[in-house]
Order: structure tokens, then C-alpha cells, then sequence
């Protein structure tokens, strides 16, 4: 089945360590993202990638970094400059081109112990 | 700017009863319109979407939406809601670029 794939579906992390979040689509999507999901403020972007090799800064970048080495995989890594990481995380993908349907995989639950 | 409002956080109807979850965008261009619905702990699953040509978009689960230019709004209505509605549902919109924009959600609660 084609989609996106988020591990773990939940990590627990000690304040002061770095998480990798993983992300891999075989939808052959071009664009590939990473929001931030708190209750009641909706989805926030954290970065997206439009090609392999490039990836751009959303509007929540600070404590966070990104790689695109494959156009498949688009691995988050929450740092210990994250002042705040508990979280739900979303990754999504999509066509480049106009319009095109943003999809999302199933998230992943991140918590500072 | 663009924006996407979604002026409910809360909705609650009874089973049976009909839907209309209300979205607003601020866009300067020719906007595509989407609504989603995500369930607790899960991704967010398409419901519809609002590219061109018609303005009353039927989706799955017997969802549809209208779009309206003259309000710039684009609801979201059922007719007889089922239990399993229950959940969040955003509305987005992009210009055709990167940038998607989502509203920050409206919490559907269904009484049996």
C-alpha cells in the first residue's frame, strides 16, 4: 500500500538528549513536511523540503533539524534546544505542482520525561 | 496574509442531526480549499477538496462543501451526522505552492 510512515508511534525522551522522529513515503511525492500539533492551535510547520538535498524553515524551526538525502525519507530530529517538545507530531508529503492534496501519515507522540 | 479561521473550537450535535462546520480564508489569489478529519492520536484523512468549476464539492462519508467567493467561506456540512463523526476536522487552503495553511480546528461531539 502507498503512504507515509511515521516510528515510532510514541517516544519518551529525557530532557537533555536528542530524538530522531522517522518519516518514509513511497508515494513518489515530491515535497515532503514536518508540523507540530498542540491542542487548540492547530498544525504548525516546522520544515519542508521541496527536493532532495534542500529543505527550508517553517515558521517553528528553532530546536529542530531535517535532512533529505533520499526523496523518500525526511527524518526530524528533535535537539535538547527544544524548549518545549511534547508534542504530536505530523509528517505529510505531496506533489510538487498546483494545488495538489497535502496527505499525512499517522504521527508520532513525542514526551520529555 | 493569508489565513484560515474556524470560528467553533467546540461543536456538539445529537445523532441524526445535521452538520455545518464553518471555515473562512483570507486569500488574495484563486484559493484550493481542503477539509480534513483526524481522529484522536492519528493523521489527518482528506475528506474533500475544492479545486475549480463547481462550488458544492461532495466528499466521502457523505460530507460535502460549498464554496462561496462572495463570502470567502467554504463549510462543511452533513446531513445526518453518525456517531462516528465524532473528531477534529481542519479546514486548509493553498495557493498552488508549498504553503498550506490550516485553521486550528473544530472539535465535533456527537450525543447519542
Amino acid at each position: 500500500d502507498g503512504g507515509i510512515t511515521q516510528s515510532p508511534k510514541y517516544l519518551f525522551r529525557k530532557e537533555g538528549q536528542n530524538v530522531t522522529l522517522s518519516c518514509e513515503q513511497n508515494l513518489n511525492h515530491d515535497a515532503m513536511y514536518w508540523y507540530r500539533q498542540d491542542p487548540g492551535q492547530g498544525l504548525r510547520l516546522i520544515y519542508y523540503s521541496q527536493i532532495v538535498n534542500d529543505f527550508q524553515k517553517g515558521d517553528i524551526a528553532e530546536g529542530y533539524s531535517v535532512s533529505r538525502e533520499k526523496k523518500e525519507s525526511f527524518p526530524l530530529t528533535v535537539t535538547s534546544a527544544q524548549k518545549n517538545p511534547t508534542a504530536f507530531y505530523l509528517c505529510a508529503s505531496t506533489l510538487m505542482g498546483t494545488g495538489n492534496t497535502i496527505y499525512f501519515g499517522e504521527g508520532s507522540w513525542l514526551t520529555v520525561v | 496574509a493569508q489565513s484560515v479561521t474556524q470560528p467553533d473550537i467546540h461543536i456538539t450535535v445529537s445523532e441524526g442531526a445535521s452538520l455545518e462546520l464553518r471555515c473562512n480564508y483570507s486569500y488574495g489569489a484563486t484559493p484550493y480549499l481542503f477539509w480534513y478529519v483526524q481522529s484522536p492520536g492519528q493523521g489527518l484523512q482528506l475528506l474533500l477538496k475544492y479545486f475549480s468549476g463547481d462550488t458544492l464539492v461532495q466528499g466521502i462519508k457523505g460530507f460535502e462543501a460549498e464554496f462561496k467567493r462572495s463570502q470567502s467561506s467554504f463549510n462543511l456540512r452533513k446531513p445526518s451526522v453518525h456517531w462516528s463523526d465524532a473528531a477534529e476536522y481542519f479546514c486548509a487552503v493553498t495557493s498552488g505552492t508549498y504553503k498550506y495553511i490550516f485553521g486550528t480546528g473544530t472539535r465535533l461531539k456527537v450525543l447519542a
